[in-house]
C-alpha cells in the first residue's frame, strides 16, 4: 500500500526566503505526483502536477521536481511571501488511479 | 476554473441522526471522490465513483453510503451520526485531459456531532 510522507510537518520562515518542501512515497510505480495548497478551513487547490515521465514542472515562483527511482518529490518556493502561508500537500497516484495524500507541511511566512 | 460545490458548509447535529452531505460539480467530470480530513492529518478516502451508477468503497466507507445517479451529483449519507464522525469532509472531482488527470476540490463541510 502506498504511503506518502512530508517533511517538515511545519515551517516558519521570514519573507523573501527560498524554501524546499519534501515529499516521499514508498511505491515508485506512480502515475503522477500532484502538489496542492490548502488554506485554513478550505478545500485543496491544485498547484502543480508532474507526470511519471516528467522530471519537473514550474508555475511562477513554484517548481516541483520528481525522482521516481528514489521515491521523492520536492516543491521549491522562490522568494516566499506572507500570502504563501498555507498547508502544502502532495499526493501520489498509482495504478489504481486514486491519489494517496501526505499529511502536509504547514508553512508560515512572516513579514 | 473548477466549479465544485458542497452544502452545507457547517453542520452541528446530535448523535444518531441521519445526514446527507451534498456535492455537485458543473464540469462534467466522470470521477468524483469523498475524503475525510482531521486537522493536521492526511486525507482519507471514503468513497469514489468512476461515473453514473458506479460507486466504490475507500478506506473509511463502512459507516456511510453514496449514490451517483447523475454525473454532476455525488451525495454522501451517514446513516447514524456519531461523535467520531466529527471532521471535515471534502468532495473532489477529476478529469483526464491531454495526458493529465487533475483533481479539483470543493470548499468542504465541517461536521460536528454532539
Amino acid at each position: 500500500k502506498q504511503e506518502v510522507t512530508q517533511i517538515p510537518a511545519a515551517l516558519s520562515v521570514p519573507e523573501g526566503e527560498n524554501l524546499v518542501l519534501n515529499c516521499s512515497f514508498t511505491d515508485s510505480a506512480i502515475y503522477n505526483l500532484q502538489w496542492f495548497r490548502q488554506d485554513p478551513g478550505k478545500g485543496l487547490t491544485s498547484l502543480l502536477l508532474i507526470q511519471s515521465s516528467q522530471r519537473e514542472q514550474t508555475s511562477g515562483r513554484l517548481n516541483a521536481s520528481l525522482d521516481k527511482s528514489s521515491g521523492r518529490s520536492t516543491l521549491y518556493i522562490a522568494a516566499s511571501q506572507p500570502g504563501d502561508s498555507a498547508t502544502y500537500l502532495c499526493a501520489a497516484t498509482g495504478g489504481s488511479y486514486i491519489p494517496t495524500f501526505g499529511r502536509g507541511t504547514s508553512l508560515i511566512v512572516h513579514p | 476554473e473548477a466549479d465544485i460545490y458542497q452544502t452545507p458548509r457547517y453542520l452541528v447535529i446530535g448523535t444518531g441522526k441521519k445526514i446527507t452531505l451534498e456535492c455537485s460539480q458543473t464540469m462534467g467530470h466522470d470521477k468524483m471522490y469523498w475524503y475525510q480530513q482531521d486537522p493536521g492529518m492526511e486525507l482519507h478516502l471514503i468513497h469514489y465513483s468512476y461515473g453514473v451508477n458506479s460507486t466504490e468503497k475507500g478506506d473509511l466507507s463502512s459507516e456511510s453510503t453514496v449514490s451517483r445517479i447523475r454525473t454532476e451529483h455525488f451525495p454522501l449519507t451517514l446513516e447514524s451520526a456519531r461523535p467520531s464522525h466529527t471532521s471535515q469532509y471534502l468532495c473532489a472531482s477529476s478529469h483526464y485531459y491531454q495526458g493529465q488527470e487533475t483533481q479539483y476540490f470543493g470548499p468542504g463541510t465541517r461536521l460536528l456531532v454532539l
